[in-house]
């Protein structure tokens, strides 16, 4: 399984946009990029897959470059409620025994 | 109702004691799993399974077993429970599609 570095810790502001790179330069040909988020005493929650160039849903963007070696999760205009913890994730698109990492905990300040 | 749903929510134990955390999910979904969360830490697999005919180990299944006794249904157990078992569990689903893991909303048990 690849392995992935993300910051330990970001903080932010209301209303600013929120970019949290992840290194994962033994991504596999196979691998998708996937991205949770984890409020405390709760589990994680899917946010976004990818596994090049750029995908968009209505709560994030998702910016894979040509090499795949890393990856930008970006969260635009962040409120007090996003503030959590996100984590990277490099696997199968079919979830085959995710490894979760520390993640990047994120603090939104008013 | 939650699509995954675990029991119980909270739970103290003895040590020595044996212990079943239970799930059960109404996504429909084949793949089960167990993690674990320690405080301030990332989530480590324990078990998995991707049909109820099979069961896997996960990085951390030292101390630990399950049962997949529906498709529906994947508990956990301590056979023996100890004080470094004290964490929060989660059970999550997945389908083979790849649209993400659904977790429950964990356990929280305490070993004393």
């Amino acid at each position: 399984l690849a392995k992935t570095t993300q910051p330990i810790s970001m903080d932010s502001y209301e209303g600013q946009e929120v970019n949290i790179t992840c290194s994962h330069n033994n991504i596999a040909t196979n691998d998708y990029i996937t991205w949770y988020q984890q409020f405390p005493s709760q589990g994680p929650r899917f946010i976004i897959q990818g596994y090049k160039t750029k995908v968009t849903n209505e709560v994030a963007s998702l910016f894979i470059p040509a090499d795949r070696k890393s990856s930008t999760l970006s969260l635009p205009r962040v409120s007090l409620s996003d503030t959590a913890v996100y984590y990277c994730l490099v696997g199968e698109a079919a979830g085959n025994k995710l490894t979760f990492g520390g993640g990047t905990r994120v603090l939104v300040k008013p | 109702d939650a699509d995954v749903t675990q029991t119980p929510r909270n739970r103290i134990t003895k040590t020595g004691k044996r212990i079943m955390l239970e799930c059960s999910q109404t996504k429909g979904h084949d793949r089960m799993y167990w993690y674990r969360q320690d405080p301030g830490l990332g989530l480590r697999l324990i078990y998995y399974s991707f049909d109820v005919k099979d069961i896997n180990k996960g990085e951390i299944s030292d101390g630990y077993s399950v049962s997949r006794q529906a498709q529906a249904k994947f508990s956990l157990s301590l056979e023996s429970a100890i004080p470094n078992q004290t964490a929060l569990y989660f059970c999550a689903t997945s389908d083979q599609q790849g649209d993400g893991y659904t977790f429950g909303s964990g356990t929280r048990l305490t070993v004393v």
